[in-house]
């Protein structure tokens, strides 16, 4: 249930390009992302619920895949503020009828100046 | 700043101890979570609350007892824990019952150590 980040870590130049991806072996209802600075909560950056979506967050989108299976999130012109760690999660359902986010690993993500 | 507020942001506790996390929310949510986050693990979830009634997480030992008085109030409760249970404990809420298209609003999060 779930579902597996990679990379697990990257390192870039302030400027750079990253993607974060995000799969699972079986379909997903949505997909979540959230991004969490050290010693900060995590917060939340997007959802996407149809296969096929994109959504965009200023310089940070996201797709979703025709068959829900896969979910990429594209940082572009990477900036300091980026730096973090960021989780993908997807609700899943267990007992009494209610959901829960099962999250991925994490990729952790450093911007270097 | 989230809307969600816990207490203490640090605690260091010995093994015999008993002590209580917290967690606030004024955003009118009705579903309110506790999740652990330990080094390089996912963050997993251990409670859900759900318009006050709580949601089962039977993976979850028997030293962790959650309470929730109110929609805006929960509270962990701790008691002779063992030195694997140090982590960051996160108290989340959302509107509704799931998760399906609302997003969860975390709190800054307890640093539990056990001693």
């Amino acid at each position: 249930q779930q579902p597996v980040q990679s990379p697990q870590a990257v390192i870039l130049r302030e400027g750079e390009d990253a993607v974060i991806n995000c799969s699972s072996s079986k379909a997903l209802y949505s997909v979540h992302w959230y991004r969490q600075k050290h010693g900060e909560a995590p917060v939340f950056l997007m959802i996407l619920l149809k296969g096929g979506e994109q959504k965009g967050h200023e310089k940070i989108s996201a797709s979703f895949n025709e068959k829900k299976q896969q979910s990429s999130l594209y940082l572009t012109a990477s900036q300091l503020s980026y730096s973090g760690t960021y989780f993908c999660g997807t609700p899943v359902t267990f007992i009494q009828g209610a959901q829960k986010l099962v999250f991925g690993q994490g990729t952790r993500l450093t911007i270097n100046p | 700043e989230t809307g969600v507020t816990q207490t203490p942001r640090h605690l260091v506790m010995g093994m015999t101890n008993k002590k209580s996390l917290k967690c606030e929310q004024h955003l009118g949510h009705n579903a309110m979570y506790w999740y652990k986050q330990s080094a390089k693990k996912p963050l997993e979830l251990m409670f859900v609350y759900s318009l006050e009634e709580r949601v089962e997480n039977n993976s979850v030992p028997s030293r962790f007892s959650p309470e929730c008085p109110n929609s805006s109030h929960l509270f962990l409760h701790l008691h002779t824990l063992q030195p694997e249970d140090s982590a960051l404990y996160l108290c989340a809420s959302s509107q509704g019952k799931g998760y399906m298209n609302t997003e969860a609003f975390f709190g800054q999060g307890t640093r539990l150590t056990v001693v």
